[in-house]
């Protein structure tokens, strides 16, 4: 597609559970970006990945999250044992290295 | 990590009025861009700034970068309803050699009334 592509929409789940977040980049796009926003809130940086460089983690809040890549393009965040403090808009966003993000539409999601 | 103060919080204006907001940081900064979030979506970038005393339009929105390079402002001339959304600032700061995470601004929330 022509802008980045994140599934689902919305999740609902249970205090508990693990939830899995996808973002498809732009293509071309070496840079990856995972963002959470709360509810009237800023962007919280989660984690980068650049190419074949090893990610930064820094913005992780916690060992209950991890993001991984594969082939340089799809991105995967799962968050494990979900918690209410959990809840938040997650985003993703690449770029050519430019510094101009694209961002998705976000993941809205709700724990119960 | 580096912070960045964003004013203000939120406006209410007038269809018509001109619109400006600011963004300073304790510490400099090599990129600023400015991003506008309309509800339900990802943040759009508007305006990128790469110089220190860059001053950059598109449209009605007009950009500078800071000649500290510690601050940028962003103005929106004769608003109109569609404007309505929030502003986020965002940056990178100097010194690192990639353009890694951006830091941004707690966003000001704009009210346009017709």
């Amino acid at each position: 597609g022509a802008g980045v592509s994140q599934s689902p929409s919305n999740k609902v789940t249970e205090k508990g559970k693990d939830v899995e977040l996808r973002c498809d980049p732009i293509s071309g796009h070496t840079a990856l970006y995972w963002y959470r926003q709360s509810l009237g809130q800023g962007l919280e940086f989660l984690i980068y990945f650049q190419g074949n460089s090893a990610p930064d983690k820094s913005g992780l809040p916690s060992d209950r999250f991890s993001a991984e890549r594969t082939g340089g393009s799809v991105s995967t965040l799962t968050i494990q044992r979900t918690q209410q403090e959990d809840s938040a808009v997650y985003l993703c966003a690449s770029s050519r290295n430019s510094g101009k993000l694209f961002f998705g539409s976000g993941t809205q999601l709700s724990v119960l | 990590g580096q912070q960045l103060n964003q004013s203000p919080q939120s406006m209410f204006i007038q269809e018509g009025e001109d619109v400006s907001m600011n963004c300073t940081s304790s510490s400099i900064f090599n990129t600023w861009l400015w991003y506008k979030q309309d509800p339900g979506e990802g943040p759009v970038l508007l305006i990128a700034l790469y110089k220190a005393g860059e001053l950059t339009s598109n449209g009605r929105l007009t950009a500078q970068f800071g000649i500290t390079r510690k601050d940028s402002f962003l103005n929106i001339s004769a608003s109109i309803p569609s404007d309505v959304g929030i502003y986020f600032c965002a940056g990178l700061a100097a010194g690192g050699t990639s353009y890694g995470k951006l830091t941004f601004g707690q966003g000001t929330i704009l009210t346009v009334h017709p």
